[in-house]
């Protein structure tokens, strides 16, 4: 079953403007990661924020974590038509020995336009 | 190094079949696991293996079942296909399987059942 949902579903966006996209999750967790997706192939990892964490960033990418409200965005800023792609958030809840089991959210379909 | 590697790409069955897909982590990494991804499901965590050992499963029935090798690789079957098995199935590959490191993703092998 999937963790939590992400809104929004699909967006839609020219070249330079920015994308942001949110995440909710359900239980606990540990740390929360996001992944990339292009055309059905396999997930690239984007970056991982831990529980303590409430902000970070890496490269265009800046990721928030607000526990008390069990949610989560990113924000890809210049975006480019390479960031056209679906972008998954994925939490790991090891207190119940999730390990590396990843939850996934549903996932936002990014579209950039040239 | 190389990357998580899978085989076969794309396979196709018909039902009551069997199927066998294969999984190659990045040298040294001694974590696999497998994931589905459907449209209406979205991706799901199949199970997880660590040094020969499964550590984690989801909520599939008996008819996924998986190993791991001593060098690493992994093996996923699913017996007595049904339609609703065809799906993209992602193998992801992490050192430790500490659940706080990165997972590497394979391509995918994607199953379709006739």
């Amino acid at each position: 079953s999937q963790q939590g949902e992400e809104d929004p579903q699909a967006l839609s966006i020219q070249e330079g403007e920015n994308a942001t996209m949110n995440c909710s999750y359900k239980t606990s967790i540990n740390n929360l990661q996001w992944y990339r997706q292009n055309s059905g192939r396999g997930l690239v990892h984007l970056i991982l924020i831990r529980s303590n964490e409430r902000e970070k960033h890496s490269g265009r990418l800046r990721v928030t974590l607000d526990t008390s409200k069990k949610s989560s965005s990113l924000l890809i800023t210049a975006s480019r038509a390479a960031d056209t792609a679906s972008y998954f958030c994925a939490t790991v809840n090891m207190f119940s020995g999730g390990y590396n089991k990843l939850i996934f959210g549903a996932g936002t379909r990014l579209a950039v336009h040239p | 190094k190389a990357g998580v590697t899978q085989t076969p790409r794309y396979l196709i069955k018909t039902r009551g079949q069997q199927v066998t897909l294969s999984c190659s982590p990045i040298s040294g990494h001694r974590s696999v696991s497998w994931y589905q991804q459907t449209p209406g499901q979205g991706l799901q965590f199949l199970f997880e293996y660590f040094s020969e050992t499964q550590r984690n499963k989801g909520n599939f029935p008996g008819r996924f079942s998986g190993r791991q090798f001593s060098n690493s690789r992994s093996e996923m079957n699913v017996s007595t296909l049904e339609l609703g098995d065809s799906a993209l199935y992602l193998c992801a590959s992490s050192a430790s399987g500490a659940g706080e490191e990165t997972q590497y993703f394979g391509p995918g092998t994607r199953l379709l059942v006739l």
